[in-house]
C-alpha cells in the first residue's frame, strides 16, 4: 500500500508570493492534517480536512489555507509569504474517525523563503 | 490548550542498552498517546500508541507506559541498535485528530 505522498519535495519562494502544496493521503484514508515543523517551534498543527470540509484548526494566520477534494487528496496554501514560513511542512492521513486515529505522516515539502 | 514537555532533548547511549523518554501533558482530555521516530530527511513515523484506557503496551524491543492521574507517559526502548538512531517525539490526542508534540529527544545510539 503506498504512503502518504508530498509534492513538491523542495520549493524556494521570495517573500510576497504565494505557495500551494500538495498531499495525497492513503488509499481509504479520509482525513488529511498538516503540521508545520520548524527548529524553533517544532511540529505544529495547522488544520484538518475530513470529507472536503475544515474539521479542526491550529493558532495560525488566515495566509494560511487549505483545501480538500473530493478523492481525499488535500491542498494547503500559504499567500504573502513571509521569512518565517521557511518550515518543512508535513501531512498525515488517517482513515477519518473522531480521535484516537492512527496518523500517517508524509516525508513533507521543505519550503525556504528567500 | 495542551502543553506537551518530552525529556531529556538528547539522549546518548550504549548500543544494547536501554533508553527512556519522558513526557508530561497537561490537558486531562488527552486519550490518546502516540510516538513518532524521524530520520533525517523523513517525515514522522508512528512507531506505537497507546490509549487512556491502557497502562501499558509493548511491541517488541519498544514498550511504552501511561499514568492519567499523574499525566505522564514514557517510551522505552530495550537493547538498542544503531538504527535506533534518530529523532523521537511523543505527542497526545484528544477529540478530533489533532495532534500536539513534544519537542523531540535526539537519541544516538553509540556502536
Amino acid at each position: 500500500k503506498a504512503g502518504v505522498t508530498q509534492t513538491p519535495r523542495y520549493l524556494i519562494k521570495t517573500r510576497g508570493q504565494q505557495v500551494t502544496l500538495s498531499c495525497s493521503p492513503i488509499s481509504g484514508h479520509r482525513s488529511v492534517s498538516w503540521y508545520q515543523q520548524t527548529p524553533g517551534q517544532g511540529l505544529q498543527f495547522l488544520f484538518e480536512y475530513f470529507s472536503e470540509t475544515q474539521r479542526n484548526k491550529g493558532n495560525f494566520p488566515g495566509r494560511f489555507s487549505g483545501r480538500q477534494f473530493s478523492n481525499s487528496r488535500s491542498e494547503m496554501n500559504v499567500s504573502t509569504l513571509e521569512l518565517g514560513d521557511s518550515a518543512l511542512y508535513l501531512c498525515a492521513s488517517s482513515l477519518g474517525g473522531q480521535g484516537g486515529q492512527p496518523q500517517h505522516f508524509g516525508d513533507g515539502t521543505r519550503l525556504s523563503i528567500l | 490548550g495542551e502543553n506537551v514537555e518530552q525529556h531529556p532533548s538528547t539522549l546518548s547511549v550504549q548500543e544494547g542498552d536501554s533508553a527512556v523518554i519522558k513526557c508530561t501533558y497537561s490537558d486531562s482530555a488527552s486519550n490518546y498517546f502516540p510516538w513518532y521516530k524521524q530520520e533525517l530527511g523523513k517525515g514522522p513515523q508512528l512507531i506505537i500508541d497507546i490509549r487512556s484506557n491502557v497502562g501499558e503496551k509493548k511491541d517488541q524491543r519498544i514498550a511504552v507506559t501511561l499514568n492519567k492521574t499523574a499525566k505522564h507517559f514514557s517510551l522505552h526502548i530495550t537493547e538498542t541498535q544503531p538504527e535506533d538512531s534518530a529523532v523521537y517525539f511523543c505527542s497526545t490526542g484528544a477529540a478530533g485528530n489533532k495532534l500536539t508534540f513534544g519537542g523531540g529527544t535526539r537519541v544516538l545510539v553509540k556502536p
